[in-house]
């Protein structure tokens, strides 16, 4: 699986947008970008996956530029409650044996009021 | 629809004695992962049963074990336990499994080792 670099903590403020970076540049043509959101002592949860260009749901947008070489999480409006370490994976995207989820460090987000 | 359960939610054990973790995934879903969570190591891939068959396997010793039944509920054992097994554990469950698929994670079982 593609190794990905992400920064290991960020500060942000309630109402601001927070946008996290994450690089990956040896993603390979099949591989999808997927973000988990962690609270501490709960597991993973799933926020958003994408192939390329834009995705958007109603927590978050992933941007993911023509080389595919990094991706943007983008949080809009933070508040309190997203304070959490957010992971960025990339794995090839079919079922099966490639599957495994492998996690790197993660980037530790803290809003503050 | 119920998540995926776990249980125990807590455990206490001793160096040399061996637990059993169960897990129970969403309705439907036919894929388990096994990770195990410490502060050093971070989030750390263990298994994964897929109808009732391990398909993938981390980078674990042989003393960490586990099965999926017909019904997908699963069972991660871990013999002659260690400090270093103190880790949290989680389960994770989804449709086929795979990278492209969403994975729904259990709130972990906290394994104290002593």
């Amino acid at each position: 699986l593609a190794k990905t670099t992400q920064p290991i903590s960020m500060d942000s403020y309630e109402g601001q947008e927070v946008n996290i970076t994450c690089s990956h540049n040896n993603i390979a043509t099949n591989d999808y970008i997927t973000w988990y959101q962690q609270f501490p002592s709960q597991g993973p949860r799933f926020i958003i996956q994408g192939y390329k260009t834009k995705v958007t749901n109603e927590v978050a947008s992933l941007f993911i530029p023509a080389d595919r070489k990094s991706s943007t999480l983008s949080l809009p409006r933070v508040s309190l409650s997203d304070t959490a370490v957010y992971y960025c994976l990339v794995g090839d995207g079919d079922g099966g044996s490639q599957g495994n989820l492998i996690f790197g460090k993660g980037t530790k987000l803290s809003v503050k009021p | 629809k119920a998540g995926v359960t776990q249980t125990p939610r807590y455990l206490i054990k001793t160096r040399g004695q061996q637990v059993t973790l169960s897990c129970s995934p969403i309705s439907g879903h036919r894929s388990v992962s096994w990770y195990q969570q410490t502060p050093g190591q971070g989030l750390q891939f263990l298994f994964e049963y897929f109808s009732e068959t391990q398909r993938n396997k981390g980078n674990f010793p042989g003393r960490f074990s586990g099965r999926q039944f017909s019904n997908s509920r699963s069972e991660m054992n871990v013999s002659t336990l260690e400090l270093g097994d103190s880790a949290l554990y989680l389960c994770a469950s989804s449709l086929v499994g795979g990278f492209g698929y969403e994975q729904y994670f259990g709130p972990g079982t906290r394994l104290t080792v002593t």
